[in-house]
């Protein structure tokens, strides 16, 4: 399974740009990477999810270089609300009878947005 | 759709006694997830599902956990006896086998005494 490593917490202020960088030394040809977003008492929510370049949604951008053994997740002009903890993620798609690959989301970034 | 169904959201039990979480997925996934979550040991899968039979239960703890998916609508998870290290947010997931996606139920909060 490629493991990912990400900080273990970061902070920053309302109105600037964010980007959290996950390692992924690892990862294998087939594997994509997915971000979660997880907020306190709730479940994890899906963010975005790419392959190599950049993705980019109405919530957040994906940097994934070419070696691929990375990613950035890139939030930007965030606000309190953006506090919570965020998880990278890499895996292949699962068909049926896939293996677990992209399901270790272990213990997140804790980002903390202040005023 | 409602999205996720988790019942109970919150428990709270003496020590040896069963506990039952109930999962409802979203209608039409065909994956099912249990996760387990603590502050040490952060979120972990328990064990999965496809099409109702059990995939990878490698994640479940020991014997005393047990998972079932009777039917694609709902799902179980017990714990018998229940210890105290149990004490977690017990998270169940869905998704569509084409996509990445998945979707997170509420969450059960479980206390072991």
């Amino acid at each position: 399974l490629a493991k990912t490593t990400q900080p273990i917490s970061m902070d920053s202020y309302e109105g600037q740009e964010v980007n959290i960088t996950c390692s992924h030394n690892n990862i294998a040809t087939n594997d994509y990477i997915t971000w979660y977003q997880q907020f306190p008492s709730q479940g994890p929510r899906f963010i975005i999810q790419g392959y190599k370049t950049k993705v980019t949604n109405e919530v957040a951008s994906l940097f994934i270089p070419a070696d691929r053994k990375s990613s950035t997740l890139s939030l930007p002009r965030v606000s309190l609300s953006d506090t919570a903890v965020y998880y990278c993620l890499v895996g292949g798609i699962m068909y049926s009878g896939g293996g677990a690959d992209g399901l270790t989301f272990g213990k997140g970034t804790h980002l903390i947005i202040q005023p | 759709d409602a999205g996720v169904i988790q019942s109970p959201r919150h428990e709270v039990t003496e020590m040896g006694q069963e506990v039952t979480l109930r999962c409802k997925p979203i209608s039409g996934h065909d994956y099912l997830f249990w996760y387990r979550q603590t502050m040490m040991r952060g979120l972990e899968l328990l064990i999965y599902f496809n099409n109702n039979v059990p995939i990878d239960d490698s994640g479940m703890p020991e014997d005393r956990f047990s998972a079932k998916m009777p039917n694609a609508s709902f799902s179980t998870l017990k714990i018998q006896p229940s210890e105290p290290r149990d004490s977690a947010v017990y998270f169940c997931a869905s998704r569509d086998i084409d996509y990445n996606e998945q979707f997170f139920g509420p969450g059960t909060r479980l206390t072991v005494l």
